[in-house]
């Protein structure tokens, strides 16, 4: 079993439209949890991150955790063309020392 | 600020040549991390060093890779010697660290091994 895993996509969704991202993770153990997204031909930059169960919610953005199903969304309100990109969820691990294992990614196509 | 630098950010060479990958973390920051993504694997990590000194090299693929931070301010990762199934894009990242600490990407060096 993968320690993050998520779609892969693409995930299709029409302009204006609300886009859900999905991950689960392995590591019960696990504080904190990141969704990045990355462009293609460039790096992973950050869009949220959560550590408490329940909603975070950061303009258009909101990210939902449930620790106990071991499970991390994204939502992405009213959707726009340069949404698509590449949607990375992270997991920090438990143990300390800061070690964050990334999943496939799901490629979101936001359509007009 | 300048963000996290990766040098060099292309480099193309031929089976059995030595590379060597550079990064400079963020002033300040405390965790660095080497990543490797390809489009069959995604973002894998390689290795990452806490206050300069090697936590975790468990992905490090093989004994052909091997990193160093040697200073808080540099750290290289180098592959010796090189096969085209090392064809990737490296990111070097930093992290201040803590529950919340983001990392911040380099803007990658990709590599093509012929």
């Amino acid at each position: 079993q993968k320690e993050v895993e998520q779609n892969s996509g693409p995930l299709s969704v029409p302009e204006g439209a609300i886009a859900s991202l999905n991950c689960t993770y392995s590591d019960r153990g696990s504080q904190s949890f990141f969704w990045y997204r990355q462009y293609s031909g460039k790096s992973p930059e950050l869009i949220m991150f959560i550590y408490s169960n329940g909603d975070k919610e950061d303009g258009r953005f909101t990210a939902q955790l449930n620790k106990a199903s071991q499970y991390v969304s994204l939502l992405i309100r009213d959707s726009q063309p340069s949404d698509s990109a590449t949607y990375l969820c992270a997991v920090r691990l438990s143990g300390g020392y800061n070690k964050l294992i990334f999943g496939a990614g799901t490629r979101l196509a936001v359509h007009p | 600020d300048a963000g996290v630098i990766q040098s060099p950010r292309h480099e193309v060479t031929e089976m059995g040549q030595e590379v060597t990958l550079r990064c400079k973390p963020i002033s300040g920051h405390n965790s660095l991390f080497w990543y490797r993504q390809t489009m069959m694997r995604g973002l894998e990590l390689l290795i990452y060093f806490n206050n300069n000194v090697p936590i975790d090299d468990s992905g490090m693929p093989e004994d052909r890779f091997s990193a160093k931070m040697p200073n808080a301010s540099f750290s290289t990762l180098k592959i010796q010697p090189s096969e085209p199934r090392d064809s990737a894009v490296y990111f070097c990242a930093s992290s201040l660290g803590g529950l919340s600490g983001e990392l911040f990407f380099g803007e990658g060096s990709r590599l093509t091994v012929l």
